[in-house]
């Protein structure tokens, strides 16, 4: 199986200032149609998942533009340029390149 | 507008088996690869399973030869069979669309099964 490694697993930081996160895998996700299979979710305290960017860097729809996704092959980043009192919560990326989908351990945002 | 909506959750002895299922709606049904994945209490999140429109099917190593997903396109309905249940299964099960290239696009609410003496 694909490992998703992601750093830090706990990310304290102050409101306005830019929060960053990163994911590794152990195994390239570019598709033979030269998409790259790698996601970002998350979750806040009580809910479910939700999908916040696809393919490496398409943001989803009602996604705030302070959430931006980068990287290629195994190395990818979250980052958020101005942490919000909203934006507490858990972050995972996730691979769709193989089977079984694999996530990272999560990253845990929380306010100084 | 896309609804997941799981049930079937409980509390069951190891050893015993539980159904879960999974209503689906806003989208065509047969169309998507349809995914359970669940989170342990505290814990991250674990694909179990996943299931093609035409019914090819997809497992967890830790669940493997013990749940068996299905689905019933006329129903717009997803399952998980688990047996042998073990106290490690439990854990929030989240039923969840596939999207194109590799994704996940919407979660339902999850149901809780708790598998304990």
């Amino acid at each position: 199986d694909v490992v998703m490694t992601q750093s830090p697993l706990s990310l304290p930081v102050t409101l306005g200032q830019p929060a960053s996160i990163s994911c590794r895998s152990s195994e390239s996700l570019v598709y033979s149609d030269g998409t790259t299979c790698l996601n970002w979710f998350q979750q806040r305290p009580g809910q479910s998942p939700r999908r916040l960017i696809y393919n490496v860097s398409n943001r989803d729809s009602g996604v705030p533009d302070r959430f931006s996704g980068s990287g290629s092959g195994t190395d990818f980043t979250l980052k958020i340029s101005r942490v919000e009192a909203e934006d507490v919560g858990v972050y995972y990326c996730m691979q769709g390149r193989y089977w079984p989908y694999t996530f990272g351990q999560g990253t845990k945002l929380e306010i100084k | 507008e896309v609804q997941l909506v799981e049930s079937g959750g409980g509390l069951v002895q190891p050893g015993r088996s539980l159904r879960l299922s999974c209503a689906a709606s806003g989208f065509t049904f047969h169309n998507y690869v349809i995914h359970w994945v669940r989170q342990a209490p505290g814990k991250g999140l674990e694909w179990v399973s996943g299931i093609w429109g035409n019914g090819e099917t997809g497992y967890a190593d830790s669940v493997k030869g013990r749940f068996t997903i299905s689905r019933d396109n006329a129903e717009n309905s997803l399952f998980l069979q688990m047996n042998s249940l073990r106290t490690e299964d439990t854990a929030l099960y989240y039923c969840a669309k596939d999207a194109p290239s590799g994704s996940i696009d919407y979660w339902g609410q999850g149901t809780l099964v708790t598998v304990s003496s």
